[in-house]
């Protein structure tokens, strides 16, 4: 069974640091680009970061570039973002996501980890 | 990279058919054929039903069915059924390798 979980979310201060992780298997990671996108509460979704195969390309939107990070391990079938200088908006449910590139979408997503970002 | 525009909530009848508009510009949905759609149910994940504005993945009903136009994307859902009550997302290249997504919409079927 494919599977993609999300963890490390949680509250955190603005200003302060946070790392997620996001746990694959059922698939051949190091074969697919992966993405993280957000759910803003109360908004829709916002892509946040790519990361291509043998982590080629990072791309990022323009809220997180100079503060968020994408990497990946292809031996742990794992991505993660380390997320610097964290705001109040940063505040979402991120989800981890596959890129399936002869269809040019992320076709599975996992069910997401809350980040919250208050004092 | 400003969000794609759609209507917050629609609403149809079991059996009716209905259509939900995705407007960008011409730096995202006016240039690139690479727009898809996304349902979403309440606590579940995001998944994709439509791909390149107009193709469906196999394993989707064919009731639903997508277009695009300048610079504006539409997904038309045909025959409305109950568990059609979702969240729909639709998302667009937007060059340099970046994506954008909509706002959502909210589909409630009466």
């Amino acid at each position: 069974e494919v599977q993609l979980v999300e963890s490390g979310g949680g509250l955190v201060q603005p200003g302060r640091s946070l790392r997620l992780s996001c746990t694959t298997s059922g698939f051949t990671f190091d074969d697919y680009a992966m993405h993280w996108v957000r759910k803003v509460p109360g908004k829709g979704l916002e892509w946040v970061s790519g990361i291509g195969r043998n982590s080629f390309n990072m791309d990022y939107a323009d809220s997180v570039k100079g503060r968020f990070t994408i990497s990946r391990d292809d031996a742990k079938n794992s991505l993660y973002l380390q997320m610097n200088a964290l705001r109040a908006e940063d505040t979402a449910l991120y989800y981890c996501a596959k890129f399936r590139s002869d269809f040019d979408v992320f076709d599975l997503w996992g069910h997401g980890t809350m980040v919250t970002v208050s004092s | 990279q400003s969000a794609l525009t759609q209507p917050a909530s629609v609403s149809g009848s079991p059996g009716q058919s209905i259509t939900i508009s995705c407007t960008g510009t011409s730096s995202d949905v006016g240039s690139y054929n690479l727009v898809s759609w996304y349902q979403q149910h309440p606590g579940k994940a995001p998944k994709f039903i439509i791909y390149e504005a107009s193709k469906r993945p196999s394993g989707v009903s064919s009731r639903f069915s997508g277009s695009r136009s300048g610079n504006t994307a539409s997904l038309t859902i045909s025959g409305l059924q109950a568990e059609d009550e979702a969240d729909y997302y639709c998302c667009s290249y937007a060059g340099l390798s970046t994506w954008v997504f909509g706002g959502g919409t909210k589909l409630t079927v009466l």
